[in-house]
């Protein structure tokens, strides 16, 4: 089974910097999509990047950026100039491209994101 | 504005009593799922259904039973049988075919059992 690991329960950072959330999976699969979502205390979950595994090319959304090692498995998020709206908790998610498991998206627990003043 | 709408967005339960909470989408979308929340686990899923009248159980769907009857509705009932209700539901969809990868997601619906 396929899972999704955020090693980072709470992480913070200073507005107008940096901050990189990191996310590994387990999967035995060469097809398949990554996600990351965003929820903020409204908890609305909301779309931050996406990354499809057999593009090599890193997704870029903005200040929004993944680091994608598929080797490695790993699916580290980059956000860049930090913002206070940026304030959330972040997750993780992967999903199989193929066939009937078109449907199931395995979330990690996530990573709580405090942008401070 | 297309959108997914979840109703009640808080419910509280006496233990013992069944509890349907709403789900509707007027995007089109083919399938829809139903995921659980709860403090440290993440979301877990409990059903998705992708075409009406059909529907698959997800890992986490003992106590929980759904239908689909329309396209655009998917509601889901929280039994009795379900040991530990109190938590956050989210109700998400997607279009069906291949690529068509972004789920949508609902605002959630808080349900507590008193």
């Amino acid at each position: 089974a396929q899972t999704v690991t955020q090693s980072q329960p709470e992480m913070s950072v200073q507005e107008a910097e940096t901050v990189t959330l990191s996310c590994t999976y387990d999967t035995s699969e060469s097809d398949y999509y990554l996600f990351w979502y965003k929820q903020p205390p409204s908890r609305q979950m909301i779309l931050v990047i996406r990354q499809e595994a057999y593009k090599q090319q890193n997704a870029t959304e903005n200040r929004f950026s993944v680091n994608f090692q598929k080797a490695a498995k790993s699916f580290s998020l980059k956000i860049s100039d930090s913002q206070l709206g940026d304030a959330a908790m972040y997750f993780c998610a992967y999903r199989l491209n193929s066939g009937g498991s078109n449907y199931k998206l395995t979330f990690g627990k996530g990573t709580l994101l405090t942008v401070n003043p | 504005d297309g959108g997914i709408t979840q109703s009640p967005k808080y419910l509280f339960r006496k233990e013992g009593q069944n509890v349907t909470l709403s789900c509707e989408q007027n995007l089109n979308h083919d399938a829809m799922y139903w995921y659980r929340q709860d403090p440290g686990q993440g979301l877990r899923l409990i059903y998705y259904s992708q075409i009406v009248n059909d529907f698959q159980k997800g890992d986490i769907a003992e106590g929980y039973s759904v239908s689909r009857e329309k396209k655009e509705s998917f509601p889901l009932t929280v039994t009795s049988a379900q040991k530990n209700p109190t938590a956050f539901y989210l109700c998400a969809s997607k279009l069906r075919e291949a690529g068509a990868n972004v789920l949508t997601f609902g605002a959630g619906s808080r349900l507590t059992v008193l």
